[in-house]
């Protein structure tokens, strides 16, 4: 079901830090995950993917780390950049795609 | 690319008034389309799957005659909020997928609806 919660979980870290962001997915029949970042009054943009067939997937100064084991999905940040700041969602979802069902977000918040 | 456009940004209109929000996909061809309603520091909540040329589907405690959706083309979705009341002043977001295997949806910007 949908991921509901009256307060958004918040990482604060100096700029040029790493930052990792954790998520606990609900559903063991999952095999798609995403990671998504939502800037204030826009929409939830796109970071990286991963499938479920894989434990870590790297991009440009992200990687995502995907343990099925224990249903726990992170986002690594590196080098951390006040453009970073933003609500990050991750996103689970079965059959190869379709309908997703996004975790309850994180609020990364960079000090210059 | 995979440049999803959603107008308008903002509506504010009177209560009993209906509104309709229009969901593009600019650089691809969307067989899939969802819309999501987000309220304040929470996350997305999926309303409705909308598949080109068929009926959507509506998630559970989402009323489809208050929430009129159109998938009438590979590029286009539209959400209508019939006789819109206070209770449905909200962030609207709708997402767009090819369809294909493990392909990401991407999002619109959002519309802000206000009732008054």
């Amino acid at each position: 079901g949908e991921s509901v919660g009256l307060h958004l979980p918040t990482l604060s870290v100096q700029e040029g830090d790493n930052s990792i962001i954790n998520c606990a997915y609900s559903n063991s029949a999952s095999d798609y995950f995403i990671w998504y970042k939502q800037e204030s009054g826009k929409g939830p943009q796109f970071i990286i993917d991963i499938r479920s067939n894989m434990d870590k997937r790297q991009g440009q100064r992200v990687t995502v780390l995907l343990n099925k084991t224990v249903k726990h999905l992170s986002l690594q940040i590196a080098a951390t950049q006040p453009g970073d700041s933003a609500v990050y969602f991750c996103a689970e979802a079965y059959n190869q795609g379709g309908k997703l069902i996004f975790g309850q977000g994180t609020e990364l918040s960079v000090k210059p | 690319g995979a440049v999803v456009s959603q107008h308008p940004s903002r509506v504010i209109c009177k209560s009993g008034t209906s509104v309709k929000i229009e969901c593009r996909s600019l650089d691809f061809q969307a067989t899939t389309m969802f819309w999501y309603r987000q309220f304040p520091k929470q996350s997305l909540m999926l309303m409705a799957t909308s598949n080109e040329g068929s009926k959507a589907t509506y998630e559970q405690g989402v009323e489809k005659d208050k929430f009129l959706i159109n998938h009438a083309s590979l590029t286009l979705s539209t959400l209508t909020v019939t006789s819109a009341h206070p209770e449905d002043s909200s962030f609207y977001i709708c997402s767009a997928t090819t369809g294909g295997s493990y392909q990401p949806q991407h999002f619109g910007d959002g519309t802000r609806l206000s009732i008054l």
